[in-house]
């Protein structure tokens, strides 16, 4: 079974300009994530959709960023205009459930995106 | 979210037990303890987590004090590639805003030969 792919691996954009991210989840979980490291600092949590709906939002740093989920099965992440804090590791993860009882997410490799 | 307590660092004898602390004192009755790792510049892996009882896999052991306020995580053999770091999370049961990770700084196991 294929796990969690993120798409690209590395990304280097110039302040100002657009890039957006993929994730493809794993087959048949609903719940998909998306979190972001930016340098020096902890691993942060972005948003979550349900299927193609966002659960909570919550970690979206400002209006630069948007996230779709269309159909409910790969997302998106879209940065516009891009920041030079905007650099970072972005991590995709999913999950079957979302109950704590049983909310192992599986993550993708992650996006290295360099904004100069 | 239940905040957790990490030491920032320590080390390992390769094929000796690593034991990895984790203090959550102000854990809910229904939050889990959830652990996970990072190799290198890998994304994170899911290890163990639990609610109360001791709990194991393949990878690991964890071990709940009985007031829940505290927890270990052990890799009974630890080798090199164990190298990583280990996040102790706390996560919530309900909510309009539960399934999230909160990642704190975490534990930088080094596993020396």
């Amino acid at each position: 079974e294929a796990g969690v792919t993120q798409f690209p691996s590395h990304s280097v954009i110039e302040k100002g300009q657009t890039v957006t991210l993929r994730c493809d989840p794993i087959s048949g979980h609903d719940n998909l994530y998306w979190y972001r490291r930016v340098m020096g600092k902890e691993i942060k949590f972005l948003l979550h959709f349900v299927k193609e709906s966002k659960q909570d939002e919550s970690g979206m740093p400002n209006n630069r960023f948007l996230a779709e989920r269309t159909g409910g099965t790969y997302s998106t992440l879209k940065v516009q205009p891009a920041e030079l804090e905007d650099s970072g590791v972005y991590f995709c993860a999913s999950s079957q459930t979302r109950a704590a009882s049983d909310n192992e997410q599986f993550f993708g490799p992650g996006t290295r995106l360099t904004v100069l | 979210d239940a905040k957790t307590t990490q030491p920032p660092s320590m080390d390992c004898a390769e094929g000796r037990a690593a034991n990895l602390p984790c203090n959550h004192s102000t854990i809910s009755g229904n939050e889990y303890v959830y652990w996970y790792r990072q190799i290198h510049s890998q994304g994170p892996q899911y290890i163990i987590h639990g609610l109360k009882n001791n709990e194991t896999n393949e990878m690991a052991s964890l071990i709940i004090t009985e007031d829940r306020k505290s927890s270990t995580l052990i890799l009974p053999h630890a080798t090199l590639r164990d190298t990583a770091v280990y996040y102790c999370i706390v996560t919530r049961a309900g909510g309009t805003s539960y399934g999230k990770l909160t990642f704190g700084q975490g534990t930088i196991l080094t596993v020396h030969p």
